[in-house]
């Protein structure tokens, strides 16, 4: 059972864009939610989170956007960057629990056209 | 320079034949783990330390091993490796603060034939 889900396997932007990457998640238990970004032959590497105590948090280009009642979060990259293209994978936390393990999405490609 | 590393970056290998890729951490961090990528299941946790000999199952624990005996070396073996092993392999790393974020190696490709 895919507690994070990422429904959307691709995505592709033209330079300049706006970039919306969605994520859902079905642990109401979840209360820590992160975004990692992961080039070939790399490992991910972190980009931003949230606290479900926050709707938005926002670094740079990068906004996170978090609902949940509706157990959703989204993450806007304005503008979007060649250098962006990338897997990006969302991730949750239940921060009570006794591992405190990621969990994650399945990911999502994101093509950045210049 | 604040890094988590894995050796071997790449492995083939043949049914059976036991192997072990080492990862190692220099941020003295307590939380250790270990990841599998594979297509269309995203990274799925293998087995954690909360710190020295305190090891214990992820999500996809069966065939695999760990040990924590120093804080820095977190070792994933694979007593005796199967095709259904093949996969991307990341080890991570992160301190015990609410905010901290985990550091993953750069992964080790492992093929089983």
């Amino acid at each position: 059972d895919q507690q994070v889900k990422q429904n959307s396997p691709s995505l592709s932007v033209q330079e300049g864009r706006i970039s919306i990457l969605n994520c859902d998640y079905t642990n109401s238990m979840f209360d820590y939610f992160l975004w990692y970004k992961k080039y070939p032959a790399e490992g991910p590497t972190f980009l931003i989170s949230i606290s479900s105590i926050k709707d938005k948090n926002e670094d740079g280009r990068f906004t996170v956007f978090l609902n949940k009642s509706a157990k959703h979060l989204s993450l806007h990259i304005v503008p979007s960057q060649p250098g962006d293209s990338a897997v990006y994978f969302c991730a949750a936390i239940e921060t009570t629990g006794a591992n405190s393990k990621l969990t994650f999405g399945k990911g999502i490609t994101l093509s950045v056209r210049p | 320079e604040a890094q988590v590393t894995q050796n071997p970056r790449y492995l083939i290998t043949v049914t059976g034949k036991k192997l072990t890729v080492t990862c190692s951490q220099n941020m003295n961090h307590e939380y250790m783990s270990w990841y599998r990528q594979d297509p269309g299941l995203g990274l799925r946790q293998i087995y954690y330390s909360m710190n020295v000999e305190v090891t214990d199952k992820g999500d996809v624990p069966e065939g695999y091993k760990v040990s924590r005996k120093e804080k820095r070396n977190f070792p994933l073996i694979l007593e005796s490796p199967s095709p259904n092993q093949t996969s991307l392999y990341f080890c991570a790393s992160r301190g015990t603060g609410l905010a901290e974020t985990q550091y993953f190696g750069p992964g080790t490709r492992l093929l089983v034939l």
